[in-house]
């Protein structure tokens, strides 16, 4: 079946712009992950949903950052005014709900901020 | 809150040669812990688990055990391949944490090359 699907693969945005990126889970799996990998940073956990609410936002680095699932299915991060050091691999993972279960992970979008 | 320290490397290898990664970790609760690896240009994939302390995990001839007295789930691999170059991340996911208690944590990721 289908995995994790984000778009798009790559951005390159102007210091300032926003940027939205899409993550569509595999069918089916309640929970959703947002995670950021950078170089200096490695990966850092985000945002968490299960189903369309985010019990857990404490991994968002600022307000600049925010993120929505409607119908229990697509996610959408966000960010605003958008600074260099916002550039990283953000990548989305999906699994059957909470607790121990595999995440399963997609390609990830490469942000550059220019 | 919770971490993960693993050797960063790279971790040059010959084709052949016994593997061991260490990965030692902190967590506030009663973490189940991970490694997921990147093959060059795809995605993290899981490659094994372990829920509760003495499992182990094991898959693709990689194992790891859940030392709950060390604080430690070291990765091993009695004979690496040259497919086997790749970066292994170990992780946790601690429900009783404090905050991304339902994400996981990842270490730093170690860069593994296997020469033929």
């Amino acid at each position: 079946g289908a995995g994790v699907s984000q778009s798009p693969s790559n951005k390159v945005t102007e210091k300032g712009k926003d940027v939205e990126l899409r993550c569509d889970p595999i069918s089916g799996h309640t929970a959703l992950y947002w995670y950021r990998q950078s170089l200096g940073q490695g990966l850092e956990f985000l945002i968490y949903f299960q189903g369309n609410s985010a019990p857990d936002k404490s991994g968002l680095p600022s307000d600049r950052f925010s993120a929505e699932r409607t119908g229990g299915s697509v996610s959408t991060l966000t960010i605003q005014r958008t600074q260099q050091e916002d550039s990283a691999v953000y990548l989305c993972a999906s699994s059957p709900g909470r607790g121990p279960y595999e995440q399963y992970f997609g390609p990830g979008t490469r942000l550059t901020v220019t | 809150g919770d971490s993960v320290t693993q050797m960063e490397g790279p971790v040059t290898l010959s084709e052949e040669a016994f593997l061991t990664i260490n990965c030692t970790y902190t967590a506030t609760g009663y973490p189940s812990l991970f490694w997921y690896v990147q093959y060059p240009g795809e995605g993290l994939q899981l490659l094994l688990k372990a829920t509760k302390a003495d499992d182990k995990g094991s898959n693709k001839g990689f194992e790891a055990t859940y030392r709950k007295e060390t604080t430690s789930f070291h990765l091993e691999k009695g004979s690496v391949q040259v497919s086997d170059s790749a970066v292994y991340f170990c992780a946790l996911s601690d429900p009783r944490g404090g905050g991304g208690a339902d994400g996981l944590t990842f270490g730093k990721g170690t860069h593994l090359i296997i020469q033929p």
